[in-house]
C-alpha cells in the first residue's frame, strides 16, 4: 500500500510569484487536507477536499486555492506569494470524512520564498 | 473553536528515563484527540488516537496517552525512552466544521534525548 506522497520536496520563489505543490492520496482515501507548518509552530489547517469538492476552509485568503482530481491526488495554488507564505505545506488523506478518522500525512513540501 | 495547548516547547531527558509530554484541549461536548510525531525533516506519524471508551490509550512503540475529560488533558507517556524517539510531537483535536473535519493543533513538544 502506498502512502501519501508529495512533491517537490523543497521548492524557492521569489515573492510575487506563484506556485503548485501536488499531492497524492493514499489508495482508497476519497478526501484530503492541506496543512501549512510556519517554522515552530503546529500545522494550521488551509482547506479540504473531499470527491473534488471544497469541503471546509480554514483562516486562509483566497490567493490559497486547491483542486481534487478524479483519482483524488490533489493540488495546493499559490498566488501573489508573501514572505509569510515560506513554510512546510502538508497534505493529509483521510478514509471518509467520518469524526474522528486519522488522516494519514505526506512527507510534505518545504517552500521558501525569497 | 477549539484550541490544544502543549505545555512544554522542550523537554530534555536521558535514554531509559520516563516521560511525560503534556496537552490540554479546551473543553467541547466530544473530542476526538491525537498525538502524532514529527522526526526531524519528515512529516506527522501517528502515534495513537482517542476516540471513545477506555480512557488509556495504546499506540505505537510504546508510547501511551491517559485522556482525562474532568481536566481536558491527554497527556502522552512512555516509561522508558530511547535515543531513537528523538522528534518533535504534536497533540491534536478533530473539530468538525460544515461537515468536514478538521485538526486543530497545539505548538508542539521537542523531546531530547540524551545518552
Amino acid at each position: 500500500e502506498t502512502g501519501v506522497t508529495q512533491s517537490p520536496t523543497h521548492l524557492i520563489k521569489t515573492r510575487g510569484q506563484q506556485v503548485t505543490l501536488r499531492c497524492s492520496s493514499q489508495s482508497g482515501h476519497n478526501t484530503v487536507s492541506w496543512y501549512q507548518q510556519a517554522l515552530g509552530q503546529g500545522p494550521q489547517f488551509i482547506f479540504q477536499y473531499y470527491r473534488e469538492e471544497e469541503n471546509g476552509r480554514g483562516n486562509f485568503p483566497p490567493r490559497f486555492s486547491g483542486l481534487q482530481f478524479p483519482n483524488y491526488s490533489s493540488e495546493l495554488n499559490v498566488n501573489a506569494l508573501e514572505l509569510d507564505d515560506s513554510a512546510l505545506y502538508l497534505c493529509a488523506s483521510s478514509f471518509s470524512l467520518a469524526p474522528g478518522e486519522t488522516q494519514y500525512f505526506g512527507p510534505g513540501t518545504r517552500l521558501l520564498v525569497l | 473553536a477549539q484550541s490544544v495547548t502543549q505545555l512544554d516547547s522542550q523537554v530534555p531527558v536521558f535514554e531509559e528515563a520516563p516521560v511525560e509530554l503534556r496537552c490540554n484541549y479546551s473543553s467541547s461536548v466530544s473530542v476526538y484527540l491525537f498525538w502524532y510525531v514529527q522526526y526531524p525533516n519528515q512529516g506527522l506519524q501517528l502515534l495513537l488516537k482517542y476516540l471513545s471508551g477506555s480512557t488509556l490509550v495504546k499506540g505505537i512503540n510504546g508510547f501511551e496517552a491517559e485522556f482525562n475529560k474532568s481536566q481536558t488533558s491527554f497527556h502522552l507517556r512512555k516509561p522508558s525512552v530511547h535515543i531513537s524517539d528523538t522528534a518533535e510531537y504534536f497533540c491534536a483535536v478533530s473539530e468538525g466544521q460544515g461537515g468536514s473535519e478538521k485538526l486543530v493543533f497545539g505548538k508542539g513538544t521537542k523531546l531530547t534525548v540524551n545518552p
